[in-house]
């Protein structure tokens, strides 16, 4: 149990154009979901903290009007990178707290993002 | 200083190697994970502790919550081990992680 899937795995797209990212918990519920990046050989940074319902909470320095987070249901967020440039290429991963769970975090996959 | 510190920051090994990952952090939290990541690849959990010794397969993780101190434990360490070890701790509310800068592990034949 507790699998977290994301799509697309990998996108390549022209700067400008906006890339949506999917979070979805597959047998589970999650209130809370987080969106982190990582850079190449670098750690995660949390980007956002997404609930379901409300308005996602952003880290200092994330720009929310540039990465918009929807945390529309139980099972579901997406990230939407608006007008991408190349320096937003990176590697995106999401992870969710579940209802019943409600301490782990259980990871996505993550999502590789390449804007030309 | 980082709350969450690791050592070493790479490490490698020959196969059938005992192999030990450290982590130690600087404030109080509730629970730690052990993560792992192969080279372009996603996250995979190996471990939420908050007290004690956990056992899977040839990885054992343990902490010693006076000590402020994890250690990830590999025994016959094998080439597939190869990734970057990440333990994350909950530091605080919200259940956010802070993340250590990871260990980068290879195991050689």
């Amino acid at each position: 149990g507790a699998v977290v899937s994301q799509h697309p795995s990998w996108v390549i797209c022209k700067s400008g154009t906006s890339v949506k990212i999917e979070c979805r918990s597959l047998d589970f519920q999650a209130t809370t979901m987080f969106w982190y990046r990582q850079f190449p050989k670098q750690s995660l940074m949390l980007m956002a903290t997404s609930n379901e319902g409300s308005k996602a909470t952003y880290e200092q320095g994330v720009e929310k009007d540039k990465f918009l987070i929807n945390h529309a249901s139980l099972t579901l967020s997406t990230l939407t990178v608006t007008s991408a440039h190349p320096e937003d290429s990176s590697f995106y991963i999401c992870s969710a707290l579940g209802v019943a769970k409600d301490y782990e975090q259980y990871f996505g996959p993550g999502t590789r993002l390449t804007v030309t | 200083k980082n709350e969450v510190e690791q050592s070493p920051q790479n490490l490698t090994a020959q196969e059938g190697e005992f192999i030990t990952i450290n982590c130690s952090y600087s404030v109080g939290i509730s629970a730690l994970h052990w993560l792992q990541q192969h080279p372009g690849g996603g996250i995979v959990s190996l471990f939420m502790l908050s007290s004690g010794k956990k056992k899977h397969g040839r990885l054992i993780a343990t902490i010693n919550i006076q000590e402020k101190h994890s250690s990830l434990h590999i025994t016959a360490s094998h080439p597939r081990d190869s990734a970057v070890y990440i333990c994350a701790a909950y530091t605080g509310t919200a259940s956010k992680l802070t993340f250590g800068t990871g260990t980068r592990l290879q195991v050689t034949l």
